[in-house]
């Protein structure tokens, strides 16, 4: 059965920390992996992951695949409070894409 | 251009009306889905529409009913809905299923309350 699991499930931080999200994943013929970034609305897309190894880069976000240990982090370095947000990955089957629970962070000013 | 608009952005029905959702989206994408998100739960996929066909329908209630008109629209029927389907429903594109390098863009959504 195609699983995705992401961690922490929620995470409490102070401005200026740097936070690592995981994400381990078994989807049956796993072609990708994106990120997303989710508030009160529909979520944001973040970054679509294909190879393992190579590092994508958006500002203070970074996010690397490793497609042997089947599994993606998130990383967010001095973050900010407009970082607070639901923190989804959801990898890509060819078929479908299957949500992971989130993680929910929380950046206190 | 990477827009899907969704109207309406709320709705209130009673458990006997019939009412529909719409999504449109202009980014010549192929691929079109309807999830369902509940609070704090992560989005929860009921249709996918590929080439204008229903090609996955996650064993969702026949309350429940998709329609796909063209390519850029994608409507859900509702009828009967109890209060439990209340939610919110977002409309997704994504440009073709089945390649590798597969990016999928979500309307703002429909907030659904059912009385």
């Amino acid at each position: 059965e195609d699983k995705v699991v992401q961690s922490p499930l929620s995470l409490v931080v102070h401005e200026g920390d740097t936070v690592t999200l995981n994400c381990s994943y078994e989807v049956t013929n796993f072609r990708s992996l994106l990120w997303y970034k989710q508030e009160k609305k529909a979520p944001t897309f973040l970054f679509m992951l294909t190879s393992s190894g190579i590092e994508k880069k958006s500002g203070r976000l970074s996010s690397i695949l490793d497609k042997k240990e089947l599994f993606s982090i998130l990383n967010i370095t001095a973050t900010q409070t407009g970082d607070s947000a639901v923190y989804l990955c959801a990898p890509w089957s060819g078929n479908q894409f299957y949500f992971g629970t989130g993680t929910s962070l929380t950046v206190i000013p | 251009d990477t827009e899907v608009t969704q109207t309406p952005k709320h709705l209130v029905m009673g458990m006997t009306n019939k009412k529909s959702l719409k999504c449109e989206q202009h980014m010549g994408h192929r691929a079109m889905y309807w999830y369902k998100q509940k609070a704090k739960k992560p989005p929860e996929l009921m249709f996918v529409y590929s080439y204008e066909k229903l090609s996955i329908n996650e064993s969702v209630p026949s309350r429940f009913s998709p329609e796909c008109p063209n390519s850029s629209l994608l409507n859900l029927h509702l009828h009967a809905l109890q209060p439990e389907d209340s939610a919110l429903y977002l409309c997704a594109s994504s440009q073709d299923r089945g390649g590798p390098q597969e990016t999928q863009y979500f309307g703002p959504g429909t907030r659904l309350l059912v009385l």
